[in-house]
């Protein structure tokens, strides 16, 4: 079956400018993660959505940083004003309702450079 | 805050050569355990799990990870590793809620299998 995909693979943009990344997580799957990886280092905790509601947005590091999952499934990380510290790889991971034994599933990312 | 630690950041071993990767992790409560691996172009991939039972668990391509909860460790090995092992390694782990919950991963261990 179909994994979790993500668009763009690749996105350059300016800094100051807005961007948004999308992610089709595993169809069924009720839970969707965001993550982000910059260079040399593992993936670091953004935001986690169960269903539509962000049932934790403790890892978005300010307010520039906003994501939606309006139906439930497709999620949209957006970026305002972005800044050069910003680039990194943006990751997508889904799962399943399991009762706490979750395993995530990754999509490719999307890679974010901010000029 | 849970902490993942991945004692070495470049490991470089001959072909058939054993690996051991080290992983700590800091939380004291119920965890999940996990290895992803990356390879090179290609998505985070899931190595192998720890929920609960057998503390020795068997991944995928020859893989194993023993958990020590005494050491609060979860260390990757495999027995004789091949070229095509080369690859990022991360360790990762999730609080048990009883509810899907975010990945808290280390920094990872790049692996270079020579010929």
């Amino acid at each position: 079956g179909a994994g979790v995909s993500q668009t763009p693979s690749n996105k350059v943009t300016e800094k100051g400018k807005y961007v948004e990344l999308r992610c089709d997580p595993i169809s069924g799957h009720t839970a969707l993660y965001w993550y982000r990886q910059s260079l040399g280092q593992g993936p670091e905790f953004l935001i986690y959505f169960q269903g539509t509601g962000a049932a934790d947005d403790s890892g978005l590091p300010n307010d520039r940083f906003f994501a939606v999952r309006p139906e439930g499934s497709v999620s949209t990380l957006k970026i305002q004003r972005t800044e050069r510290g910003d680039s990194a790889v943006y990751l997508c991971a889904s799962s399943s309702e399991s009762g706490g034994y979750n395993e995530q599933f990754f999509g490719p990312g999307t890679r974010l450079t901010v000029l | 805050a849970q902490s993942v630690s991945q004692h070495n950041h470049h490991v470089i071993l001959s072909e058939a050569a054993s690996l051991e990767l080290g992983c700590n992790y800091s939380y004291g409560g119920t965890v999940n355990l996990f290895w992803y691996v990356q390879y090179p172009g290609q998505h985070l991939q899931l190595l192998l799990k720890y929920f609960s039972g057998d503390p020795l668990v068997k991944g995928i391509k020859g893989f194993e990870a023993e958990f020590i909860k005494s050491k609060f460790s979860f260390n990757l090995r495999k027995p004789s590793v091949q070229w095509s092992d080369t690859a990022e390694y991360f360790c990762a782990v999730n609080r048990y809620t009883g509810a899907n919950s975010k990945l808290t991963f280390g920094k990872g261990i790049t692996l270079s299998v020579r010929p």
